[in-house]
């Protein structure tokens, strides 16, 4: 049972079009995440958030936007989707137990942009 | 620079035999390291974790060990299994309240 979501699991687009990947969570946590990874592996943190209204960007440069209104939702904005775009988006998020446990990843959103 | 590196990026193991997965680190201020799996499609999904006050840990099939004078930590899987085929993460926190660094990944990939 997900206790974090991602909504589309697979989105095939058109260049120049503008897109809303979801994320939620219902475990309460306030620290939420958005990392890409392509098919090289590594995983780039891009987005986070720390609580309601705190966002920061991450290591990777992205011309995507987040937004963090309510604790459980983290959306994550490309206002214009480039082929450069294509790309898996992982979100996750820790809580109180994240020492031992880490992160809990959604089951992400594979974006293909056309 | 890269504080995690996991330097092997594919292993290659028969179904039966162990399974070693390889990571090191640098900053000396890590203190707590996981292990993730993760399908293609999927999202990680957290496996085994070790404190810095221990040097091994263990889970079923699934052992941890932690060298820190090496700055070094390994995944032991036995028996292997097919469905161990996956990329495994390597993950390393500083304190509490600090961001996970993960490592570049490893593939695994057990043969029937």
């Amino acid at each position: 049972e997900a206790d974090i979501y991602q909504t589309p699991r697979y989105l095939v687009i058109g260049t120049g079009k503008k897109i809303t990947l979801e994320c939620s969570q219902t475990m309460g946590h306030d620290k939420m995440y958005w990392y890409q990874q392509d098919p090289g592996m590594e995983l780039h943190l891009i987005h986070y958030s720390y609580g309601v209204n705190s966002t920061e960007k991450g290591d990777l440069s992205s011309e995507s936007t987040v937004s963090r209104i309510r604790t459980e939702h983290f959306p994550l904005t490309l206002e214009s989707a480039r082929p450069s775009h294509t790309s898996q988006y992982l979100c996750a998020s820790s809580g109180f137990r994240e020492r031992a446990y880490g992160y809990t990843f959604g089951s992400g959103t594979r974006l293909t942009v056309v | 620079d890269q504080q995690v590196k996991q330097n092997s990026p594919s292993l290659s193991v028969q179904e039966g035999r162990i399974s070693i997965l390889n990571c090191d680190y640098t900053n000396s201020m890590f203190d707590y390291f996981l292990w993730y799996k993760k399908y293609p499609a999927e999202g990680p999904t957290f496996l085994i974790s070790i404190s810095s006050i221990k040097d091994k840990n263990e889970d079923g099939r699934f052992t941890v060990f932690l060298n820190k004078s090496a700055k070094h930590l390994s995944l032991h899987i036995v028996p292997s299994q097919p469905g161990d085929s996956a990329v495994y993460f390597c993950a390393a926190s500083a304190r509490a309240g600090n961001m996970l660094t993960f490592g570049g990944g490893t593939r695994l990939m057990v043969k029937p």
